[in-house]
């Protein structure tokens, strides 16, 4: 079965950090872009970080520039969101999703598999 | 790069067709052909029901249907159902080769 599944989430005081997780499995996780996708409480959906499958690419939302990082390890079919100097605006469920086609260096942001969730709470 | 705009709520009775539109700039809905939408029940993952505009990931009913014209993507449901009750979200490719989404369409089925 083709899935992905997030852990990491907690609740962090503002100015904190979490590194979230994204584990696939039932797929080859190293032909595939990857991609994490935000929803705040109550809010719609924010596209907030990229990676292609070799990390040649990777992109940011403007919202998290300087403070998040992505990154994969193929090996371990795994992605990762380090976030540093969170912010109370940062609290939202944080998805992990996969692009719908597998071409290498190019990401065409069509997310065919989402993970559950998991919930980043930035409180004092 | 700004929200897409999407209708803040859209309904129909079961059996009618309903339309939710999705407009952007020159700058992304208008200048490629990478729109996709997105449903998302309640308490839900989002699903992929449209991608490339108009295309269908495979188990996608024929009943959701996309199109674009100029600046503005739209998708169609087309003989509503119950299930059909969900927010509805459309994204596109931008010129900064990211994506942008829309604020989302709650759809009521009454």
């Amino acid at each position: 079965e083709v899935q992905l599944v997030e852990s990491g989430g907690g609740l962090v005081k503002p100015g904190g950090s979490l590194r979230l997780s994204c584990t696939a499995s039932g797929f080859t996780f190293n032909t595939y872009s990857m991609y994490w996708v935000r929803q705040a409480p109550g809010k719609g959906l924010e596209w907030v970080s990229s990676t292609s499958s070799g990390s040649d690419y990777i992109f940011y939302a403007d919202s998290v520039k300087g403070r998040f990082t992505i990154s994969r390890d193929n090996a371990k079919n795994s992605m990762f969101l380090q976030m540093n100097s969170l912010r109370a605006e940062d609290t939202a469920v944080y998805y992990c999703a996969r692009d719908y086609f597998r071409v290498p260096k190019e990401l065409y942001y069509y997310m065919d598999v989402w993970g559950k969730g998991t919930t980043v709470t930035v409180s004092s | 790069q700004s929200a897409l705009t999407q209708p803040a709520s859209v309904s129909g009775s079961p059996g009618q067709s309903i339309t939710i539109s999705c407009t952007g700039t020159s700058s992304d809905v208008g200048d490629y052909n990478r729109v996709s939408w997105y449903q998302q029940p309640p308490g839900t993952a989002p699903r992929l029901i449209i991608y490339e505009v108009t295309n269908r990931p495979s188990g996608v009913p024929d009943r959701f249907s996309g199109s674009k014209s100029g600046n503005t993507a739209s998708l169609t449901i087309s003989g509503l159902q119950a299930e059909d009750e969900a927010d509805y979200y459309c994204s596109s490719y931008t010129r900064s080769s990211t994506p942008v989404f829309g604020g989302g369409t709650k759809v009521t089925v009454l």
